[in-house]
C-alpha cells in the first residue's frame, strides 16, 4: 500500500510536554497539508508545504506549534508545551503536482493531552 | 473569511431510500471536493468539482456543483448501510482548503 502514512496513530500525553508526529505522503506528491480535526467539526487547515517550502500557516496556529519538511518529502508537526485544548485528530494529506488539487489523506493521530 | 456550511448535520434513514446533503458558501471557489470519512479514519475523496452547473456521477451518488461556484449537493439513490459515514465538502481557494462541518448519515438496514 503506497498511501499516506502517519505515524504514530495514537498519542496520550500529559499537559506540557512536547510531542512530535510523522507524516510520509505518497511519493510522487510535491503537496502536503496538515489538518486538525475535533469531534463534530470538519477538518481545520493548519499548515501547507510545496516541496520542503512551507507556504501558508494559519492565524489559528499558535507559536507552540511547528512543522517542516527537509527534504520535500516526510513531514512532522511539533507542539510544544501541550494544553489541553490541543486534544484533536491530527491529519495530514498529500496532493500531486498536477490535476485539481486531490488531496488524500493518511488515517491520522489521535492526540489525548491529559 | 471562506466559510462552508452543511446540511442537514444528521440524517438516519432507511436502506433504500433517497437523501441529498447540502454544502453553501457565500464564497466562490475555484473547486470543491466531497469526501467520506469513517470513525477514526482520513477523510477518503469522493469526487472533484470544478466547473459552475458541472454534475458528477459515481455509482448511486449524484454530486452537483452551483452554478455561481458557491454551493453544491450530494444526492445518494438507494442509500445502502456501507454509505453510512460523514460527508465532507471542501471547497479550494488558491492553494489551500475549508472544509465544513460534515453531515453524518446513517443508513439502517
Amino acid at each position: 500500500d503506497t498511501g499516506v502514512s502517519q505515524d504514530p496513530r495514537h498519542k496520550i500525553t500529559k499537559r506540557g510536554q512536547n510531542v512530535t508526529f510523522r507524516c510520509d505522503p505518497i511519493s510522487e506528491h510535491n503537496r502536503l497539508y496538515w489538518y486538525r480535526q475535533t469531534l463534530g467539526q470538519g477538518p481545520e487547515f493548519l499548515t501547507y508545504f510545496q516541496n520542503e517550502a512551507q507556504l501558508e500557516k494559519s492565524r489559528l496556529l499558535s507559536d507552540r506549534f511547528s512543522a517542516e519538511r527537509p527534504k520535500g518529502s516526510f513531514s512532522t508537526l511539533e507542539i510544544q508545551r501541550t494544553e489541553q485544548g490541543d486534544s484533536a485528530m491530527y491529519l495530514c494529506a498529500s496532493s500531486p503536482r498536477t490535476g485539481g488539487y486531490e488531496q488524500y489523506f493518511g488515517p491520522g493521530t489521535r492526540l489525548t493531552v491529559t | 473569511t471562506q466559510l462552508l456550511e452543511q446540511s442537514p448535520q444528521f440524517l438516519s434513514i432507511q436502506e433504500g431510500e433517497n437523501l441529498t446533503v447540502y454544502c453553501n458558501s457565500s464564497s466562490v471557489f475555484s473547486s470543491l471536493q466531497w469526501y467520506r470519512q469513517e470513525p477514526g479514519e482520513g477523510p477518503v475523496l469522493l469526487v472533484t468539482v470544478v466547473t459552475g452547473g458541472e454534475v458528477k456521477k459515481l455509482k448511486r451518488l449524484t454530486f452537483q456543483f452551483g452554478d455561481a461556484r458557491k454551493d453544491s449537493s450530494l444526492h445518494i439513490t438507494a442509500a445502502q448501510p456501507g454509505d453510512t459515514g460523514l460527508y465532507l465538502c471542501a471547497g479550494r481557494y488558491g492553494q489551500n482548503f475549508v472544509f465544513g462541518p460534515g453531515t453524518r448519515l446513517s443508513v439502517l438496514p
